[in-house]
Formats: structure tokens, C-alpha cells, sequence
């Protein structure tokens, strides 16, 4: 059975801490590994990764895939109360499988 | 148009009643996903479309659930008889990359009385 399993489940920080969100993954056929991030309603795109060790970098947020050990991390340096969201690990494999998520929540 | 977008935002029915729930996708989308999600949990995949044909709908939890694409644009998932445990919030993705990528409408919050 396809699993994808988010750590940790929420998180507490103050602003200008650095946080490291936890995904791991076992799934068939898998494609790619993409990150959201839910505010309100619709996730928004942050990175799709299909490459192992390949750091993708957004600003203060960056990504990275191992394809081997079968996980993705999610990195956010110097944390804003703006980054305050559920953040969102789904694999694509024709269909899509999502985590739970982590709701991060940055105090000022 | 710019992006997914979802009709209505907000549906509010009664146990038994039929509801429809319309995506309109980004233009030249050819792939389309239905996910619903409950209150703490993340998306939950019901069904997927390339073009106009159901590629998988392995997710769709019962056969009271059903959904369209016509002409490969606009879709719409159609709950029949629906139950209290239907409540959720119903989200609409485009695609069209090889990889993956989607882009996610606002939603439907579905709420069953």
C-alpha cells in the first residue's frame, strides 16, 4: 500500500529560527516528489523534485530528494510569521498521494 | 483563465440530497484531479482524468460518487444521496506535465446537514 508520512505532525517556532520538515515516502511508479504549502483552501506549488541530491532553492526555502533512502526534506531558514501554514508532501505517480501535512506555526 | 477555479465555494445540503461540484481547469490542461479533505488531514485522491477519459478512479470511495470531463475542459464530480461523512472540502488540480506538477482551485466546502 502507497504511503506517504510527514514528520513532525506540527510544529511550534519563533521567528528567525530554522525549521526542517520530514517527508518519507513508499510508493509504486514513483514520478516526483512535489511541496505545498496550505494557508486556506487551495495548496500552492513550492518544489517538485524528481532527482536525488539535487537541492532546490526558493528564497529562504529549499528542498531536497533521496531516492535511495526513500525521503524529502523541507528547509526554511529565518522563519517570518508569514510562513505560518500546513505544509504539504505529495508523490506523483500518475495519480497523486499526499502526507498529512505539518502545521508550522511561527510566533513573533 | 489564470488559474483552477471551483463552483460553488460553499454548498450547504441536506442527508439524501444530489450535489454537483463544477472545476474549470487552466487552459490546455490535458490532466485533471479530484481530491477531497477533512479537517487535519491532507488531500485525499478520488479521481483523475487525461483528456476526457477516466485514467484512474481508484479513489472514488463508493459508486454514490461519479465525475465527468465531456470535452476534456471542465469537470464535474456529482455525489449522489449524500451522508453527513461526505462533508469535506472538494479540490480541483490541473496539469499538464509529465512529472506532476498541479496547480490546486480554491475548493468546495461541502457541508452535509
Amino acid at each position: 500500500e502507497d504511503k506517504v508520512v510527514q514528520s513532525p505532525l506540527s510544529l511550534v517556532v519563533h521567528e528567525g529560527d530554522t525549521v526542517t520538515l520530514n517527508c518519507s515516502y513508499e510508493v509504486t511508479n514513483f514520478r516526483s516528489l512535489l511541496w505545498y504549502k496550505q494557508e486556506k483552501k487551495a495548496p500552492t506549488f513550492l518544489f517538485m523534485l524528481t532527482s536525488s541530491g539535487i537541492e532546490k532553492k526558493s528564497g529562504r526555502l529549499s528542498s531536497i530528494l533521496d531516492k535511495k533512502e526513500l525521503f524529502s526534506i523541507l528547509n526554511i531558514t529565518a522563519t517570518q510569521t508569514g510562513d505560518s501554514a500546513v505544509y504539504l508532501c505529495a508523490v506523483a505517480k500518475g495519480d497523486m498521494r499526499f502526507g498529512a501535512g505539518t502545521r508550522l506555526t511561527v510566533k513573533p | 483563465g489564470a488559474g483552477v477555479s471551483q463552483t460553488p465555494s460553499n454548498k450547504v445540503t441536506e442527508k439524501g440530497k444530489y450535489v454537483e461540484l463544477r472545476c474549470d481547469p487552466i487552459s490546455g490542461h490535458t490532466a485533471l484531479y479530484w481530491y477531497r479533505q477533512s479537517l487535519g488531514q491532507g488531500p485525499e485522491f478520488l479521481i483523475y482524468f487525461q483528456g476526457t477519459g477516466a485514467a484512474d478512479d481508484s479513489g472514488l470511495p463508493n459508486d454514490r460518487f461519479f465525475a465527468v470531463r465531456p470535452e476534456g475542459s471542465v469537470s464535474t464530480l456529482k455525489i449522489q444521496r449524500t451522508e453527513r461523512g461526505d462533508s469535506a472540502v472538494y479540490l480541483c488540480a490541473s496539469g499538464g506535465g509529465p512529472r506532476g506538477e498541479q496547480f490546486f482551485g480554491p475548493g468546495t466546502r461541502l457541508t452535509v446537514l
